[in-house]
């Protein structure tokens, strides 16, 4: 059964800093992980979508990284600002038919950015 | 940009009452989704749909809940007897296939009184 871990659950930082939030999964045997980030109380956005064969994606200040083999997905900020202050949320699509359907999310990761 | 669209966005109801979750995809999408989210724990799956049936769901997904595609726009969640634990939010998202990503609404949040 496919598990999926963020690390830290929570992060504090100043405003123009570069930061690295973490996501690991049990199974490597994924079709594509993507990034969301979710406002308190609001829906999910979606950041960035990586495809199991690819190494990473860019979106203007955010670079996500996958590790396949070794379960292992990163997501960095670049010169972070207080309007990035959310939740982030790390899912996985497991692979195989049976698990193709469904996202798996891990519990987030909330990033606070002081000015 | 194309979005996910659920209503209502706030609901409260009585234990015991049914509702009906409603959400329209993107319109191209193939795959359709039911997830919820309990307050301070993770996102969780439901329900797939896809060619007007439901294509997988999770051991949440018990007789108390199904789906409908009344239309060719329209995706809904029903609850038929609502429990306290039921209060959660509930996030429809659509897909244009496996290999692509999901686009999730703003949510509903159903409250259970």
């Amino acid at each position: 059964k496919q598990e999926v871990t963020q690390i830290p659950a929570a992060l504090s930082v100043p405003e123009g800093e570069n930061l690295v939030l973490n996501c690991s999964f049990t199974d490597s045997a994924i079709y594509n992980l993507q990034w969301f980030r979710q406002d308190p109380g609001k829906g999910l956005t979606s950041l960035l979508l990586i495809q199991s064969s690819q190494r990473e994606q860019t979106s203007g200040r955010l670079n996500a990284s996958l590790d396949k083999s070794s379960g292992r997905s990163t997501l960095y900020i670049a010169a972070s600002q207080p309007g990035d202050s959310a939740t982030y949320l790390c899912a996985v699509r497991p692979g195989g038919i049976q698990g193709a359907q469904k996202l798996v999310f891990g519990q987030g990761t909330r990033l606070t950015i002081n000015p | 940009e194309p979005e996910v669209t659920q209503t209502p966005s706030h609901q409260v109801t009585q234990m015991g009452q049914e509702v009906i979750l409603r959400c329209v995809p993107i319109s191209n999408h193939l795959y359709f989704y039911w997830y919820r989210q309990i307050l301070g724990q993770k996102v969780e799956f439901l329900v797939s749909f896809y060619n007007n049936e439901i294509s997988e769901k999770s051991e949440i997904f018990d007789d108390q809940f199904s789906v409908e595609r009344p239309d060719g726009s329209n995706f809904t969640l029903k609850i038929r007897s609502t429990k306290l634990e039921d209060s959660a939010m509930y996030f429809c998202a659509s897909s244009g296939g496996i290999g692509y990503g999901y686009t999730f609404g703003s949510g509903t949040r159903l409250t259970v009184v």
